[in-house]
């Protein structure tokens, strides 16, 4: 059984670029989240995604975009790059109204 | 006042020391609680979740519950160095079931 996987596994932009990043959930889980986690803190959530839709965001702004796609993989988007973007980003599947998370291994990305 | 906190360590033991990690929460609401470990570089694994009060036991691993000081724990027995990570407990919250971190505790179990 597959667990979360995520890619790429590291990126490296310039400030400005956009990036998309991706996420196949855990077989049979139906809801993607979202976390970014800077060095030396914990994740903090960016949004989920349900049945195609955004059901919850965090305290990002609307440069960090999403997409879920009807075999439940997804994808973050993140456009205008800044400095403090770069970060640990991590996917998590859950079935929708269980409490149980796995993220995938994250896919690291630095802005210069 | 945060959400969750959580002492950020860094916390270091002897092999085979009990360890002892802990988080406090201010929401009473909270139902659920997790606790996940991390390796560096890593993503967050998930080692056991507890519903409401009480103990919950799996291996060498305890979670602990006390909703009326709003205080969890995570006993590790026996500590191994291949124990040594991060430890982050977090709670599931909100419809969706967001997931509202502590900062992590850093352990390293010394030989």
């Amino acid at each position: 059984d597959a667990g979360v996987t995520q890619s790429p596994t590291h990126l490296i932009k310039t400030r400005g670029q956009q990036v998309t990043l991706r996420c196949s959930p855990k077989s049979g889980h139906d809801t993607v989240s979202w976390y970014q986690q800077a060095l030396g803190q914990g994740p903090q959530f960016i949004f989920q995604y349900y049945e195609e839709e955004e059901r919850q965001r965090g305290n990002f702004p609307d440069r960090f975009s999403g997409h879920q796609f009807p075999n439940y993989s997804s994808e973050l988007n993140v456009n205008a790059l800044l400095l403090g973007d770069s970060a640990l980003y991590l996917c998590a599947s859950l079935l929708a109204g269980g409490p149980e998370q796995y993220f995938g291994p994250g896919t690291r990305l630095t802005v210069t | 006042q945060k959400e969750v906190e959580q002492d950020p360590g860094p916390l270091s033991v002897p092999e085979g020391a009990i360890v002892s990690l802990n988080c406090t929460y201010s929401n009473s609401a909270f139902q659920y609680f997790m606790w996940y470990r991390q390796y560096s570089r890593k993503g967050p694994e998930l080692l056991m979740y507890t519903y409401s009060s009480g103990n919950k036991e799996d291996g060498r691993f305890t979670a602990q519950v006390d909703k009326s000081s709003k205080y969890i724990s995570l006993f590790i027995r026996d500590s191994q160095p291949s124990d040594s990570a991060t430890y982050l407990c977090a709670i599931p919250a909100g419809g969706g079931n967001k997931l509202t971190f502590g900062t992590g505790t850093q352990l390293k179990v010394e030989l």
